[in-house]
């Protein structure tokens, strides 16, 4: 079964950086659009960034682009997501999630980034 | 403040139909059949519901619709059940070859 497992989350202090990982089982990860997806303390969901299979093609949310790099090694059946200069804005559960016809067909559990001195 | 307005929250008694609107504009909900709608329970990864406006994934009950209309989409749940009681994201494609949600609407079942 399609499987998507978050790592990398922990506490950060501002202006630091964390890698997210996710790790994908169950499907060709190769064939497919993955998302990031993020999800604030009691708040809603805001989409982070998309990568396309071969990885040529990435999207990023205006409030993340030139701070965030998503990143997959097909090799590894990973993806990742690598985050500079973050601040408390950016505390939330991250989720990896399949694409498909435009919507977000399977999701990982999440990892929670805590960004906090 | 989200992209796409949602009512902060609907109820329901057991058995009663609802129905959850998301208003965008021409750019993402109106130009483009790429809404789709997303149940969440506490503590849980959401689930897709609906993709395309109104196809249902593979498991999903055809108690959940989806419908658009200009620049609203509307998700509808007939024979609400207890375990409906979740939270439900509304997302949409957009122009700008980004993606935006909704702020979520708290379904209750009575």
């Amino acid at each position: 079964q399609v499987q998507l497992v978050e790592s990398g989350g922990g506490v950060v202090q501002p202006g630091g950086s964390l890698r997210l990982s996710c790790a994908a089982s169950g499907f060709n990860f190769f064939s497919h659009h993955i998302h990031w997806v993020r999800q604030a303390p009691g708040r809603g969901l805001q989409w982070v960034a998309l990568i396309s299979p071969d990885g040529n093609n990435k999207y990023y949310a205006d409030s993340v682009k030139a701070r965030f790099t998503i990143s997959r090694d097909n090799s590894k059946n990973t993806l990742y997501l690598q985050m500079n200069t973050l601040g408390p804005e950016d505390t939330a559960v991250y989720y990896c999630a399949r694409g498909v016809s435009y919507s977000f067909e399977y999701w990982g559990q999440g990892t929670l980034v805590t960004v906090s001195s | 403040q989200s992209a796409l307005t949602q009512p902060a929250s609907v109820s329901g008694s057991p058995g009663q139909s609802i129905t959850i609107s998301c208003t965008g504009t021409g750019s993402d909900v109106g130009g483009y059949n790429y809404v789709s709608w997303y149940q969440q329970h506490p503590g849980k990864a959401p689930k897709l519901m609906i993709y395309e406006v109104s196809a249902r994934p593979s498991g999903v009950s055809n108690r959940f619709s989806g419908s658009k209309s200009g620049n609203t989409a509307s998700l509808t749940i007939s024979g609400l059940q207890p375990e409906d009681d979740a939270d439900y994201y509304c997302s949409s494609y957009t122009s700008r070859t980004i993606w935006e949600f909704g702020g979520g609407t708290k379904l209750t079942v009575l």
